[in-house]
This record gives C-alpha cells, structure tokens and sequence, in this order.
C-alpha cells in the first residue's frame, strides 16, 4: 500500500534550519511530483512547493523563494524539504503529499506530518 | 496568485441535511484544476473531489463536486455524523497551488 513517512518532530532556535524527510514505498517514487504544504496552529493549509522525483525539478511558492529547498534521493525514495532562516512563524505542521492525478492537481496520499517548533 | 474564497466561513447543519459550500476563486480556474479535501482535528487532510467534480478513491457518493471557470460547490448530500470537520479547495491551474481558508461545518 501507499505510503509516505515523513520525520519526526524538531525544535529549532530562530534563524536555524530544518530538514524534513519524507520516504515513500508502495508505488513507483519517480512516477508522481511530491509537494509539502504547512499548516500553522489553528490554521489552513498553505502550498510550499513541489518537486519532481524523476527529474529534480523544483517550483517553489514564491514566498518561501530563496529559504526553501527541496530535494530527494531516488535510491532510498525520499524526499526532503529544507526551511532556513527560521522565524517564529515557520511553527507549524509541515506535510509531504503526493500528486496522484497529473494534469488535475489532487493529493491522494499524506505523509502524517512534522511538527517544526521554532522558539528561543 | 490566484485566491480562493470559500464561504461560508462555518455552517451549522444536522445530520441528514443537505451541506453546500462554495469556492470562488479571483481568476477563471478550469474544471481541470481544482480539488477539495476534508479535514478532521488532529489528522490529516483526505482528498474528496479532484477535477472539480471526480470523486477520489473511495469516496462515498454522497459527496459531489460541481462547477466551473471561477465558482466551484461541494455538496453533500445527506450528512453523516463523521462528515463534520473542516473543508478546503485548492486550485492548481497556477503556482502557487493556493488553498481557501476553509469552511467549518459544525453540527447544529
């Protein structure tokens, strides 16, 4: 079955980074982009980006432009999302999901989320 | 950036009513390009409709998606108990794939 683990929950000072995995198994990892939406405490949900697996291609919201990077290794079916210069505001759930229908948009499957604190 | 403003903000329903939540968006959308999830507390958000009007895997058939260009509704037919919770569209016809703020529906 479809699966997305993502990494476990970080406590981070500001102006530090974060790196979040998320590892995919039960389907083809090159096969669907991946994208990472946050969701802040009592909050919606905001799209970050996505990545293509296949190809390393990125497209990042332009408000995270220039402080997030997102990568992934095809080898062991991981993606990851990397967040500088963190700010109190970066707390947040930080989710991975998978594209499941190409040319419509659509996440079919979720990774359970990282909770990111950020606080001095 | 295209934004989408779904209303009402809550809705207050019993179960066996008939639920409608809109989604307008600030630009022409397409059919093609917008979904809808459903969020309960402390979980994950389930993909609904994609499409605008294609139910996802495993949806029951109470849940319907209509619409098109900029004005989009999911509608729910006969609610269920484990359908109150938080509803969000998104759009991907441009980047950034925004998300509307949500729709809580609450038991009245």
């Amino acid at each position: 079955q479809v699966q997305l683990v993502q990494s476990g929950a970080e406590v981070k000072k500001p102006g530090a980074s974060v790196k979040v995995s998320c590892k995919a198994s039960g389907y083809t990892f090159t096969g669907y982009y991946i994208h990472w939406v946050r969701q802040a405490p009592g909050q919606g949900l905001e799209w970050m980006g996505w990545i293509n697996p296949n190809s390393g291609g990125t497209n990042y919201a332009q408000k995270f432009q220039g402080g997030v990077t997102m990568t992934r290794d095809t080898s062991i079916s991981t993606a990851y999302m990397e967040l500088s210069r963190l700010t109190s505001d970066d707390t947040a759930v930080y989710y991975c999901a998978r594209d499941g229908h190409p040319g419509h948009g659509g996440y079919d499957y979720w990774g359970q989320g990282t909770l990111v604190t950020v606080s001095s | 950036e295209i934004v989408l403003t779904q209303s009402p903000g809550t809705l207050s329903l019993s179960p066996g009513e008939r639920a409608t939540l809109s989604c307008r968006a600030s630009q022409s959308v397409s059919s093609t390009y917008l979904a809808w999830y459903q969020q309960k507390p402390g979980q994950t958000p389930r993909l609904l409709i994609y499409g605008a009007s294609s139910r996802a895997t495993g949806i029951p058939d109470r849940f319907s998606g209509s619409g098109s260009g900029a004005d989009f509704t999911l509608t729910i037919s006969r609610l269920e108990p484990e359908d109150f919770a938080v509803y969000y569209c998104q759009q991907f016809r441009s980047s950034p794939y925004t998300f509307g703020q949500g729709t809580k529906l609450q038991i009245k």
